[in-house]
């Protein structure tokens, strides 16, 4: 069984630009999450997506904006980037019904430095 | 007010101890609590899952839940150096349609050989 998968890893930005994060979910789950984690804090809800409608946001601006493809991969992307963007981004699935009870499967993440 | 409070540690352990983490939320309508473990630089690993308030055990790992005092509990028996970590506490409940998870700060564990 492929567990989530991110790309890229790494990358290097800067103020101003555009970014895509690309997420596979694990085989069979239907429900994708993507979270923000600057250093020394907690995840912090983006928003969430199930059967590629958005069905949950956090308080986050629009500049953030998702997507979510028949095959249950999604990306994240970020308008004019800022300073405080750089951040560890963590997608997470959930299988069918049990994305409603907080139980994520995380990938390992895409790190994001904005100069 | 956080929704979660969580001290960030770090707690620092002798190999073999027990470990105590601890969360206080304040939402009273969260209703699954789980905890999570993070390496460096890794994404977050599901450890415990619980519902309802009371215990629950898997191998050295047990989740602790009281709602009356909006309070969570990991302990950690016979703590190994591979057990050095940050762990997280989350929360989820329902929020406009849909089951919000807000995750504490993470304590940050190092289990001393």
């Amino acid at each position: 069984e492929t567990g989530v998968t991110q790309s890229p890893t790494h990358l290097i930005k800067t103020r101003g630009q555009q970014v895509t994060l690309r997420c596979s979910s694990q085989s069979g789950h239907n429900t994708v999450s993507w979270y923000q984690q600057a250093l020394g804090q907690g995840p912090q809800f983006i928003f969430q997506y199930y059967r590629e409608e958005e069905n949950g946001r956090g308080n986050f601006p629009p500049r953030f904006s998702g997507l979510q493809f028949p095959n249950y991969s999604s990306e994240l992307n970020v308008n004019a980037l800022e300073l405080d963007d750089s951040a560890l981004y963590l997608c997470a699935s959930s299988p069918e019904g049990r994305g409603n009870t907080g139980e994520l499967f995380f990938g390992e993440g895409s790190r994001l430095t904005v100069l | 007010q956080k929704e979660v409070e969580q001290d960030p540690g770090p707690l620092s352990v002798p190999e073999g101890a027990i470990v105590s983490l601890n969360c206080t939320y304040s939402n009273s309508a969260f209703q699954y609590f789980m905890w999570y473990r993070q390496y460096s630089r890794k994404g977050p690993e599901l450890l415990m899952y619980t519902y309802s308030s009371g215990n629950k055990e898997d191998g050295r790992f047990t989740a602790q839940v009281d709602k009356s005092s909006k309070y969570i509990s990991l302990f950690i028996r016979d703590s190994q150096p591979s057990d050095s970590a940050t762990y997280l506490c989350a929360m989820s409940g329902n929020s406009g349609g849909y089951q919000k998870v807000t995750f504490g700060i993470g304590t940050k564990l190092q289990v001393i050989p």
